[in-house]
């Protein structure tokens, strides 16, 4: 089993909607939850990160742990055109120096106006 | 105006011909870093680098070679290129170790996609 999955999508959806992007993971060991968001011809950028369970919010984003499940989620409201990209998913199993970051192959998201 | 800076952006060559390309991040971070990124395998650590004359190998480091003599630039060389090493290539850094409860973000550049022929 892979470390992290991710569904590469792509997924389009109407302007306004609510969009689901979601990952799992394997190891219950992973502690730090990322997303990423790159653009088309552009490296990815941070979007959001959350340490443990629980939720997160920033303006219309929402990032989601479960870690009973070993499933997490990103939330957008309100999606716009802006919005589309590919998002990627990261996990972290602590913040040490030598730890090593693990990417999703990330879902590439299409906000139709 | 922090950033990572690569150059070229886009490169073309042939196999054999060897190849630097050049990765360099104003913000004094320690920590850099090469990944590759291939439709359908996704983002892949080629070698990392802690701190000036600190590398290591990443899980794809087959082929290449880094060297971090100074904070600020890792270069990437490809000895002998060759086709299957036709990729878009990011350049990464960050401040190095997060703390608790901190994740240090990772800055990328803005890519360099490279095709051999």
């Amino acid at each position: 089993q892979k470390e992290v999955e991710q569904d590469p999508g792509p997924l389009s959806v109407p302007e306004g909607a609510i969009v689901s992007l979601n990952c799992t993971y394997s190891n219950s060991a992973f502690q730090y939850f990322m997303w990423y968001r790159q653009y088309s011809r552009k490296g990815p950028e941070l979007l959001m990160y959350t340490y443990s369970s629980g939720n997160k919010e920033d303006g219309r984003f929402t990032a989601q742990v479960d870690k009973s499940s070993k499933y997490i989620s990103l939330f957008i409201r309100d999606s716009q055109p802006s919005d589309s990209a590919t998002y990627l998913c990261a996990i972290l199993s602590n913040a040490r120096r030598d730890d090593k970051i693990i990417f999703g192959k990330g879902t590439r998201l299409h906000i139709l106006p | 105006e922090a950033q990572v800076t690569q150059n070229p952006r886009y490169l073309i060559t042939v196999t054999g011909k060897k190849l630097t390309v050049t990765c360099s991040q104003n913000m004094n971070h320690e920590y850099m870093s090469w990944y590759r990124q291939d439709p359908g395998l996704g983002l892949r650590q080629i070698y990392y680098s802690m701190n000036v004359e600190v590398t290591d190998k990443g899980d794809v480091p087959e082929g290449y070679k880094v060297s971090r003599k100074e904070k600020r630039n890792f270069p990437l060389i490809l000895e002998s290129p060759s086709p299957n090493q036709t990729s878009l290539y990011f350049c990464a850094s960050s401040a190095g170790t997060g703390s608790f409860l901190t994740y240090n973000e990772q800055f990328f550049g803005p890519g360099t996609r490279l095709t051999v022929l």
